[in-house]
């Protein structure tokens, strides 16, 4: 069964601290990974999007790995700021339908306190 | 940012009416999609459209409809609607790798 498994569920940081976000995934065949940040009540909005082919994307303070082979990836934030508080969704496409299907994460809820 | 609109934001309704989420997208993106969302759980697919005349549903199953007559406009209706159809829905639009997300509508039935 092809899923996303996002974690940790929920964070907490300071102002000015770095975090970093999981997404382990079972989705295949693989065709690209998606990292989207989600303000509350908001529809995603897109930060990075990797293929099988890049293990790096960065997007102003935000940088996204893929790890194809284990089937993982991270979320870096560098710097937090308090608009950085949202919820951050890992999203997995597959290459097997004409579609595009999308799978997604729960998402991890990110808090950042001043 | 996407050109991509969802409007009423937030509506409180008593059941058994019948309500429509309208959707529109300014990108002439052939596909569109709507998803559900309740709190703190992920997106699913209710309905996916590849175009004019093209609707599917997805992988949620759902007592809503869905119709596709313009490429911008992929309203979702609901004929009676229940308090167990209260959750947020997102529309969608992409024409290939990226799918653009609206704002969201944040349905409420009583």
């Amino acid at each position: 069964k092809n899923q996303v498994e996002q974690s940790p569920q929920s964070l907490i940081i300071l102002e000015g601290k770095n975090c970093t976000l999981q997404c382990n995934y079972t989705v295949s065949p693989f065709s690209n990974l998606r990292w989207y940040k989600q303000d509350t009540g908001r529809g995603p909005v897109s930060l990075t999007i990797m293929t099988f082919s890049e293990n790096t994307k960065s997007n102003g303070r935000y940088t996204a790995t893929l790890d194809a082979d284990t089937k993982q990836s991270s979320l870096h934030i560098t710097a937090s700021q308090l608009s950085d508080s949202a919820s951050y969704i890992c999203v997995v496409s597959d290459r097997g339908s004409t579609l595009g299907r999308l799978y997604f994460g729960r998402g991890t809820q990110l808090t950042v306190w001043p | 940012e996407a050109d991509i609109y969802q409007t009423p934001r937030y509506l409180v309704i008593g059941t058994g009416k019948k309500i429509t989420l309208e959707c529109s997208q300014t990108m002439g993106h052939d596909k569109m999609y709507w998803y559900q969302q309740d709190p703190g759980m992920e997106l699913h697919l209710i309905h996916y459209s590849y175009g004019v005349n093209s609707t599917e549903k997805g992988d949620l199953s759902s007592e809503s409809t869905v119709s596709r007559i313009r490429t911008e406009h992929f309203p979702l209706t609901l004929e009676s609607a229940r308090p167990s159809h209260t959750s947020q829905y997102l529309c969608a639009s992409s024409t290939g790798n990226e799918q653009f997300f609206g704002p969201g509508t944040r349905l409420t039935v009583l």
